[in-house]
């Protein structure tokens, strides 16, 4: 069974920090991993796909990365602002929707 | 602007009473999915649809939890009767392809039972 932990459960850094949020996942066959932000009260808001064959991806100030072999992604957010305060989520799909496993997030604050 | 839209955005409703949940996907998505999410459980898939049809709903309790597609721009999660413990947020989420494209969520109905 697919086991998804995200650490630290909680992070709050001063704005214009570049920031690392984690995922770790114990199965690596996966057919992808997706981040996702979610703001209180609201639902989650997808930030990045990444495929099973893709070591990167890229949007903005956001750059996501995923290393199979070791069970690992991390979510690169550069020059950190007050907006991106919310929690963060990470899924892993190991093999077909109903396998989607999803982490517990990590609750960022960005202090102005 | 293409999203997932779901009503009512929050619910009230007393034990025993029905609940209806409504989900409009993404147009042209052929996934529809419904996730419940709790402090204690985080994140839980109830059902999930494929071109309209139930491909897995046994995250679902099926005593008192129904849904339905009952057309490709509407699925319904229906709770008869609620109780205090159906208290969460209820997600509709929509995708394309078979297995594993890109997840796109509803803002989520909040339910409290009473």
């Amino acid at each position: 069974k697919q086991e998804v932990t995200q650490i630290p459960a909680a992070l709050s850094v001063p704005e214009g920090e570049n920031l690392v949020l984690n995922c770790s996942f114990t199965d690596s066959a996966i057919y992808n991993l997706q981040w996702f932000r979610q703001d209180p009260g609201k639902g989650l808001t997808s930030l990045l796909l990444i495929q099973s064959s893709q070591r990167e991806q890229t949007s903005g100030r956001l750059n996501a990365s995923l290393d199979k072999s070791s069970g690992r992604s991390t979510l690169y957010i550069a020059a950190s602002q007050p907006g991106d305060s919310a929690t963060y989520l990470c899924a892993v799909n190991s093999g077909g929707y109903q396998k989607v496993t999803f982490g517990t997030g990590t609750k960022l604050q960005v202090i102005p | 602007d293409a999203r997932v839209t779901q009503t009512p955005r929050h619910k009230v409703t007393e034990m025993g009473q029905e609940v209806t949940m409504r989900c409009q996907p993404i147009l042209g998505h052929n996934t529809v999915f419904w996730y419940r999410q709790t402090m204690m459980q985080g994140l839980e898939l109830l059902a999930y649809f494929r071109n309209r049809a139930p491909l897995d709903d046994s995250g679902m309790p099926k005593d008192r939890f129904s849904a339905e597609m009952p057309d490709a721009t509407l699925a319904t999660l229906k709770i008869q009767p609620s109780e205090p413990r159906d208290s969460a947020v209820y997600f509709c989420a929509s995708g394309q392809g078979a297995t594993a494209g890109e997840l796109f969520f509803g803002e989520g109905s909040r339910l409290t039972v009473l």
